[in-house]
């Protein structure tokens, strides 16, 4: 139950596009279909942006894009905005009803 | 619309306990499995436990086992964690969240959190 390993932090300019990368084993990203991405705010709660490596719940926005490879997945913000300064987490299921989470990153809007 | 609000949060000494409650609106509780997440301060998020949706089964991360308890009341829509010798470890604002209706995939509503501080 070691928690996945993302970047510490990550920056774009507006409009560009940034990739946290979230990765795991064979044990939990590798062998599920299932991960997900949290946006967090600073104090605030965390808000569900992506599940299953790419679907996104309805109203996030087009910008949020999921993908994944091997034990690694990754998360893309497209057309990066400043709204989208926060936290992210990943999240993936680890079997057997548990679930472990990713380090966190910060995404700073330059 | 989903709302959890999230109660029972406090400070209490090494050794100690505390129950927090998660009481849950906007959907049919007793359909979905609950979650437990907890964030220790400055700190990245940390799943706790998880309750099938009509509590018959429970999961949790070694760390709490045998300490915490997570069980739920379907006729008052409200998941509970029992959390006995406590650490300072423990530490940390805990969120309940709610299960998504494939219960892998995620978890897609969360309550506002409640603080647990654990110190002498």
């Amino acid at each position: 139950q070691s928690a996945l390993t993302q970047p510490r932090s990550v920056s774009g300019s507006p409009g560009q596009s940034v990739t946290i990368s979230c990765t795991g084993t064979s044990s939990d990203v590798g062998g599920y279909n299932h991960v997900s991405w949290y946006q967090q705010y600073p104090g605030k709660v965390p808000k569900l942006t992506i599940y299953d490596v790419n679907k996104r719940p309805s109203g996030v926005p087009g910008r949020f894009s999921g993908s994944k490879s091997g034990n690694t997945a990754s998360l893309t913000i497209s057309g990066l905005q400043a709204e989208d300064e926060a936290d992210y987490y990943c999240c993936s299921y680890a079997g057997d009803y548990t679930y472990v989470f990713g380090t966190g990153t910060k995404v700073t809007v330059l | 619309q989903v709302q959890l609000v999230g109660s029972g949060g406090g400070v209490v000494q090494p050794g100690g306990s505390l129950r927090l409650s998660c009481a849950a609106s906007g959907f049919t509780f007793s359909s979905f499995g609950m979650h437990w997440v907890r964030q220790a301060p400055g700190k990245g998020l940390e799943w706790v436990a998880f309750i099938w949706y009509d509590g018959s089964n429970k999961y949790y991360i070694d760390s709490v086992k045998g300490r915490f308890t997570i069980s739920r009341d379907n006729s008052k829509n409200t998941v509970y964690l029992q959390m006995n010798s406590l650490r300072a470890e423990d530490t940390a604002v805990y969120y309940c969240a709610k299960g998504s209706f494939s219960v892998a995939s995620a978890l897609d509503s969360w309550g506002q959190g409640a603080l647990v501080t654990v110190s002498s």
